[in-house]
């Protein structure tokens, strides 16, 4: 079975900072994606950023890039340029490739972006 | 484009009673995924629905059951609710297609067990 484990329960970083989520995964598989959602206050999940197995080059969307270590099992989020509407609970999510499969969640990080 | 929508958005039952959580997918998906999230826990799987059948469901007891109808719409039940059931159920929908395709999430509904 697939598991998704992140060490951090909570983070802070100073607005305009830089911040780095930690993530790690446990698969026997070869093929999948991983992903970093983002959970305001308003309860809705929004994703963020998706990593390919199969590409070695980092995904990166404005802000947020993730460094994507395949041997290892991890896979981290690194905010740039915090801002306030950053605060949020982040959860990393593993999914493999095949049909529509369930998305496998760690128990998520919540970050304080401090003014 | 309309998201994915749940109603009700909070629901409070009693011990014993029965829930109905409804989701409305994102259209074109035809995919419905429903996801538990409990104080202080992540999400667990609870089950997913794609053309009308049930895929795959989670590690929940049978009291935990659901629907998809034609118009992909989405009903979880909860039977014999428990002080446990509390938790924020979240439901998802997708295209179909490999693991790529990212499920985009509603709001959720809050079920509280009094």
């Amino acid at each position: 079975a697939q598991t998704v484990t992140q060490s951090q329960p909570e983070m802070s970083v100073q607005e305009a900072e830089t911040v780095t989520l930690s993530c790690t995964y446990d698969t026997s598989e070869s093929d999948y994606y991983l992903f970093w959602y983002k959970q305001p206050p308003s309860r809705q999940m929004i994703l963020v950023i998706r990593q390919e197995a199969y590409k070695q080059q980092n995904a990166t969307e404005n802000r947020f890039s993730v460094n994507f270590q395949k041997a290892a099992k991890s896979f981290s989020l690194k905010i740039s340029d915090s801002q306030l509407g950053d605060a949020a609970m982040y959860f990393c999510a593993y999914r493999r490739n095949f049909g529509n499969e369930k998305l496998t969640f760690g128990t998520g990080t919540r970050l304080t972006i401090i003014p | 484009e309309a998201g994915v929508t749940q109603s009700p958005t909070h629901l409070i039952k009693t011990r014993g009673q029965q829930a109905t959580l409804r989701c409305s997918p994102i259209s074109g998906h035809t995919s419905v995924y429903w996801y538990q999230q409990a104080l202080g826990l992540g999400l667990q799987f609870l089950l997913w629905y794609d053309e009308g059948e049930e895929r795959n469901r989670g590690n929940f007891p049978p009291r935990f059951s659901g629907r998809q109808f034609p118009n992909y719409s989405s009903e979880l039940n909860v039977n014999a609710l428990e002080l446990e059931d509390s938790a924020l159920y979240l439901c998802a929908s997708s295209l179909i297609g490999g693991g790529n395709q990212p499920q985009h999430f509603g709001d959720g509904t809050r079920l509280s067990i009094l």
